[in-house]
């Protein structure tokens, strides 16, 4: 059961570099959402989609593009890579959204980014 | 400003004792999260309550929602080694969003 698969595991980056953080899931969940996680600041949602061809932004969406094109995939990009974006990245998959249904969310194991 | 305040943020035991960690907010969720990580990986649910004053236990853990739905607390007892980790809370909000809290992060000496 592969579940939300991330990768790369683990990339750097030089400022002004950009690239493509891959998730996909093999759940056929219609939610999914991208997290950064930082020291002493938990989670917090960049960018996510409720459905094949929807997103919308979260707290900390600057800096970071998506796009759903299938209900597998959601890839996040990084336009031009900034020393502020090293983090660890999560992506989440859930049936549905945080009001409705209340289901868990299903995380990957992260890709840990370093802006140089 | 995070929209939900977790604390305490760092907590060291010893093996056996009890603990509660708070979840505060002064928004209103329709839902609560309670996730578990370990280093290298990503949260894993422990529970969800829905119900304002719903208690939910899972063997040694008890978690609570507030009446108003604006906090939540985790109750450990006799906590053991394996229950290391970062605890984190997680308010579902405006139906399509998920706000997490900064985190405890719990470490339970032998």
């Amino acid at each position: 059961n592969a579940g939300v698969t991330q990768t790369p595991k683990f990339q750097v980056l030089k400022t002004g570099q950009s690239m493509t953080l891959q998730c996909a899931q093999d759940m056929n969940h219609e939610y999914m959402s991208w997290y950064r996680q930082d020291p002493g600041m938990g989670l917090r949602l960049i960018h996510y989609s409720v459905g094949a061809g929807i997103t919308d932004q979260g707290e900390v969406p600057n800096g970071y593009n998506v796009s759903r094109s299938t209900t597998e995939d959601f890839p996040l990009r990084l336009l031009s890579a900034a020393p502020s974006q090293t983090s660890v990245y999560f992506c989440a998959s859930s049936p549905d959204g945080g009001g409705v249904g209340n289901q868990p969310q299903h995380f990957g194991d992260g890709t840990r980014l370093s802006i140089l | 400003t995070q929209l939900l305040e977790q604390s305490p943020q760092f907590l060291s035991i010893q093996e056996g004792e009890n603990l509660t960690v708070y979840c505060n907010s002064s928004s209103v969720f329709s839902s609560l999260q309670w996730y578990r990580q370990e280093p290298g990986e990503g949260p894993v649910l422990l529970v969800t309550v829905v119900t304002g004053g719903e208690v939910k236990k899972l063997k040694r853990l008890t978690f609570q929602f507030g009446d108003a739905r604006k906090d939540s607390s985790l109750h450990i007892t006799a906590a053991q080694p394996g229950d290391t980790g970062l605890y984190l809370c997680a308010g579902g909000y405006n139906f399509n969003k998920f706000y997490f809290g900064s985190g405890t992060k719990l470490n339970v000496k032998p």
